[in-house]
């Protein structure tokens, strides 16, 4: 009930290419969902996050789309850029129990010129 | 000096060492964390303080033994540790704990702890 399930475990992508990282969540009373990011030596920072009333939110060129029925929510990287290769953390918790986020296990992200 | 500050960034310990993390928030914020990140694992809460207050231990050994002077310092004194405890050990703050959708939380760059 409490597990993030986070997929791919690495990605390799072009310069100028989408990237697309998965999660899934279990618990049906989560409605907040964070995407962090972390660069090497730095802890993880907050990127964008969604809340269950809408399905797309984006921010520049990274978009979160929210599948509640299906428990899935993922991150879109457009036009990637080899300043975007960082670890991405899917999370998930409640709007008012921010401090106890369920974090998934990361994506290594490398974009490559 | 800006944000969320760790000291050591490094540390290398024996399993019968007494050591100490120490983490500082410039932010004005009343609730400090401790996280542990492993390798290719979910990123751990470990304990919460909220107005100096512990709030949230998650059955963390006790080995691990925070403390938190005033809303600004938080450190994790280590005693006996084991090997499997070596991991990036994070401080994050935020505005207060979490009880509204605006309790963003502000990680510090983290201690890279390895325990012989």
């Amino acid at each position: 009930q409490q597990q993030v399930k986070q997929s791919p475990q690495s990605l390799i992508v072009q310069k100028g290419g989408i990237s697309i990282i998965n999660c899934a969540y279990e618990n049906t009373a989560f409605d907040y969902f964070p995407w962090y990011q972390q660069f090497p030596g730095k802890g993880p920072a907050l990127l964008i996050a969604i809340r269950p009333d809408v399905s797309e939110k984006k921010e520049g060129r990274f978009t979160i789309s929210f599948n509640k029925s299906a428990k899935q929510f993922s991150l879109h990287i457009m036009d990637s850029q080899p300043g975007d290769s960082a670890t991405y953390f899917c999370a998930a918790g409640k709007t008012y129990n921010t401090d106890k986020l369920i974090f998934g296990t990361g994506t290594r992200l490398q974009v490559f010129p | 000096e800006t944000g969320v500050t760790q000291t050591p960034r490094h540390l290398v310990m024996g399993m019968t060492n007494k050591k100490s993390l120490k983490c500082e928030q410039h932010l004005g914020h009343n609730a400090m964390y401790w996280y542990k990140q492993s390798a290719k694992k979910p990123l751990e809460l470990m304990f919460v303080y909220s107005l100096e207050e512990r709030v949230e231990n998650n059955s963390v050994p006790s080995r691990f033994s925070p403390e938190c002077p005033n809303s600004s310092h938080l450190f994790l004194h280590l005693h006996t540790l084991q090997p499997e405890d070596s991991a990036l050990y994070l401080c994050a703050s935020s505005q207060d704990r979490g009880g509204s959708a605006l309790d963003e939380q502000f990680f510090g760059p983290g201690t890279r702890l390895t325990v012989l």
